[in-house]
């Protein structure tokens, strides 16, 4: 167990809708991670967040947003949803920045009928 | 741009049969290489975090080295409880971990 918990662990939705996914990181933890796994694609940065501000952004979508709240959880928010951001969704914790390992949820399954 | 290659795609082991595991990497300056293992409906769980080449770490039947090009996982006695898919990332300037597609492991009793 790591630690970091996603909820929920599935989401089943159709196109043109919005979800939005949540994570708490480990204790202690200041830095929340968004990541996306698709079977042709591996695993690809969204979105990082430190202590309430975004500290960095990769490939994120402008149709997705995130956010992290004082009590240092994070929520991803997918909206307009596509065919194609069915994916699994994994967040990330670390205790601080530079050369920390993060730790990963067991992600959350979105799945766009 | 930065890129990880992990190979083999997939490797199939008998148990007690060792192997190695490869990721090669090209970034501009390596902050850190990390191993993960991911079992089927999970997430990667933290194995290693490598720094600078020539470095080693170990756990039970683990190794990971890491050179200026390339990082080893080595296997040695593999039993089917370590069969999962192994991933490597590297961390550049951002905190960001850039991951290649990994190897997945299949070890039979």
């Amino acid at each position: 167990d790591s630690g970091v918990t996603q909820t929920p662990k599935h989401l089943i939705t159709a196109t043109g809708q919005r979800v939005t996914l949540r994570c708490s990181p480990r204790s202690g933890d200041l830095s929340v991670y968004w990541y996306q796994q698709s079977l042709d694609q591996g695993l690809q940065f969204l979105i990082q967040y430190y202590n309430g501000e975004e500290r960095a952004k990769g490939n994120i979508l402008e149709r997705f947003s995130a956010q992290q709240f004082p009590d240092l959880h994070s929520e991803l928010n997918l909206s307009s949803l596509e065919l194609g951001d069915s994916a699994l969704y994994f967040c990330a914790s670390s205790v601080g920045t530079a050369n920390q390992p993060q730790h990963f949820g067991d992600g959350t399954r979105l799945s766009i009928l | 741009e930065d890129q990880v290659t992990q190979s083999p795609e997939a490797l199939r082991l008998q148990e007690g049969e060792s192997s190695s595991l490869n990721c090669s990497y090209t970034v501009s300056g390596l902050r850190g290489l990390f191993w993960y293992r991911q079992d089927p409906g999970k997430g990667p769980e933290f194995l290693f975090t490598l720094y600078s080449a020539g470095e080693e770490k170990e756990k039970e039947r683990l190794k990971a080295t890491l050179t200026k090009k390339e990082s080893f996982l080595h296997i040695t006695a593999p039993k089917p409880e370590d069969s999962a898919t192994y991933l490597c990332a590297v961390q550049e300037n951002t905190d960001k971990l850039i991951f290649g597609t990994g190897t997945r492991l299949q070890v039979f009793p």
